[in-house]
C-alpha cells in the first residue's frame, strides 16, 4: 500500500529566506507521480510541483523546486526567498500509477509560517 | 485552465436532513471524480473515487450507504451525506481527473458541512 509521510508539523522561515519541506515516500509501483499542494486558509487546494517516478531532472516551478532523492525515496519542497504569502499548509501526495486516474493519496501536511 | 465548480460552499444542516454537494468541470470532461473530507487541521482523506456512469470506489471504513456518490455525466458528480450527523462536520474537497493526463488533478474550491 501506499504511504506518504511528512514529519514536521509546523515550520518556521523568515521573510527572503529558503525553506525545505520533508516529504518521503513508500511505494512498490515502478510509476508513480509526487505532488505538492498549497492550502491556505481558505481551503482550496493549490498545485505547485510535480515530479514522475521517471523523471531524470528536479522539477521546479518558479520558487518551487522538489529534490527528488528516488533511491531514499524523499521529494522534498524548497521554496526559495519565502514570502508572506507563503505561509499555508503544505501537503505532499503521492499518486501510483501512469496518470491521473488513479488515487492521489495526501501527507498530513506542514505548516509554514514566514516571519516578517 | 481547467476549472471545478463546486457547491455550496458551505452549509448548515440540521442532524438527520440529507445534503447534496455538487462538483461540476467546467471546461473538460472529467472521467475520474474523488471525494476527500478533510478535518480541522488535518490532512485530506480519499474517502471514494468515481468513475462515470460507473458506481463510486468507496475506502475502507467508509459508510457507502451514508456518503452517496452520483457520476452521471462527464461534467457532473455528486456526494450526499444521508441522515447527517454532528460528527459528519467536516470539510469536503472533489477532485476530478482527465484520463490520461499524467498531473491533472483539479480541486473543487470545498464545501463546509456544519451538522446541527
Amino acid at each position: 500500500a501506499q504511504k506518504i509521510t511528512q514529519t514536521q508539523p509546523g515550520m518556521f522561515v523568515q521573510e527572503k529566506e529558503a525553506v525545505t519541506l520533508d516529504c518521503t515516500y513508500d511505494t512498490s509501483d515502478p510509476s508513480y507521480g509526487l505532488f505538492w499542494y498549497k492550502q491556505p486558509s481558505s481551503g482550496e487546494m493549490i498545485f505547485l510541483i510535480y515530479q514522475g517516478s521517471y523523471d531524470q531532472q528536479n522539477a521546479t516551478e518558479g520558487r518551487y523546486s522538489l529534490n527528488f532523492q528516488k533511491a531514499r525515496k524523499s521529494a522534498n519542497l524548497v521554496i526559495s526567498a519565502s514570502q508572506l504569502g507563503d505561509s499555508a499548509m503544505y501537503f505532499c501526495a503521492m499518486r501510483e500509477g501512469r496518470d491521473s486516474s488513479y488515487k492521489l493519496i495526501f501527507g498530513s501536511g506542514t505548516r509554514l509560517l514566514v516571519r516578517p | 485552465g481547467a476549472v471545478v465548480s463546486q457547491h455550496p460552499s458551505w452549509v448548515i444542516c440540521k442532524s438527520g436532513t440529507s445534503v447534496k454537494i455538487e462538483c461540476r468541470s467546467l471546461d473538460f470532461q472529467a472521467t475520474t471524480m474523488f471525494w476527500y473530507r478533510q478535518f480541522p487541521k488535518q490532512s485530506l482523506m480519499l474517502m471514494a473515487t468515481s468513475n462515470e456512469g460507473s458506481k463510486a470506489t468507496y475506502e475502507q471504513g467508509v459508510e457507502k450507504d451514508k456518503f452517496l456518490i452520483n457520476h452521471a455525466s462527464l461534467t457532473l458528480s455528486t456526494l450526499t451525506v444521508t441522515s447527517a450527523h454532528p460528527e459528519d462536520s467536516s470539510f469536503y474537497i472533489c477532485s476530478a481527473s482527465q484520463t490520461g493526463i499524467y498531473y491533472g488533478y483539479t480541486f473543487g474550491s470545498g464545501t463546509r458541512l456544519t451538522v446541527v
